[in-house]
């Protein structure tokens, strides 16, 4: 692994069901970071860990959840997902969160149907 | 909490030209201002940052510009490029130990050949 990995790459998901995004890095970065983006609306943070077992959530965090057992690892769960959930989920990490850049991954492309 | 604002949100330019990007930002505690490419299908990434110690910071083709005072900053593309077509972000970082920054919309940029 170099950076930050994601995945999957792209799913297809039945409205309903359980989903699970991976996110790891081995930059040992402290901070780490969940958004989406959507068509005209930018980057929305859904949810954030500013270290190892701490999280807080953002600007759109309804409907996911988040863990941080360990450094490297940022799991985002939708527990029942809907087709409004439907977007592109990134992954990002930084050192410290607010005064250095982020890593972004590849991103996931979800479609709930 | 901060609020960023980007403009424009579309941009074109004839390949050659100079292309400016403006944001402005809400809390007067912020200190430090990255901006992000994102290419078409691509994920963000970092192209350059500035911190509030400093009024101007140069890359090759690129700068950007901070007014503390006014609360807005700017990045300026000279000698554009078809390459340097993508969608750009700025952000500016959460005061109060947040550990995160705040996008702007973004800006889609097109250099015409």
């Amino acid at each position: 692994i170099a950076g930050i990995t994601q995945a999957p790459t792209s799913q297809i998901l039945a409205a309903g069901r359980r989903m699970t995004l991976r996110c790891t890095q081995d930059m040992r970065h402290n901070a780490m970071y969940w958004y989406r983006q959507d068509l005209g609306l930018g980057l929305r943070l859904i949810h954030y860990s500013n270290t190892a077992g701490t999280t807080g959530k953002g600007e759109v965090p309804d409907g996911y959840s988040v863990s941080r057992a360990n450094t490297d690892d940022f799991p985002l769960t939708l527990a029942s997902a809907v087709p409004s959930q439907t977007s592109v989920y990134f992954c990002a990490s930084s050192p410290t969160g607010s005064d250095y850049g982020y890593t972004f991954g590849s991103g996931t492309r979800l479609t709930v149907v | 909490g901060e609020n960023v604002e980007q403009h424009p949100s579309t941009l074109s330019v004839q390949e050659g030209d100079s292309a400016v990007i403006k944001c402005t930002y809400s809390d007067s505690a912020s200190n430090y201002f990255p901006w992000y490419k994102q290419e078409l299908g691509k994920r963000p990434q970092l192209i350059i940052d500035i911190r509030s110690n400093v009024g101007e910071k140069k890359d090759q083709r690129i700068a950007v510009t901070l007014n503390k005072t006014a609360k807005h900053f700017s990045l300026h593309i000279t000698e554009t490029q078809p390459e340097d077509s993508a969608v750009y972000f700025c952000a500016a970082n959460d005061s109060g130990g947040y550990q995160k920054v705040t996008f702007g919309i973004g800006t889609k940029l097109q250099v015409i050949p």
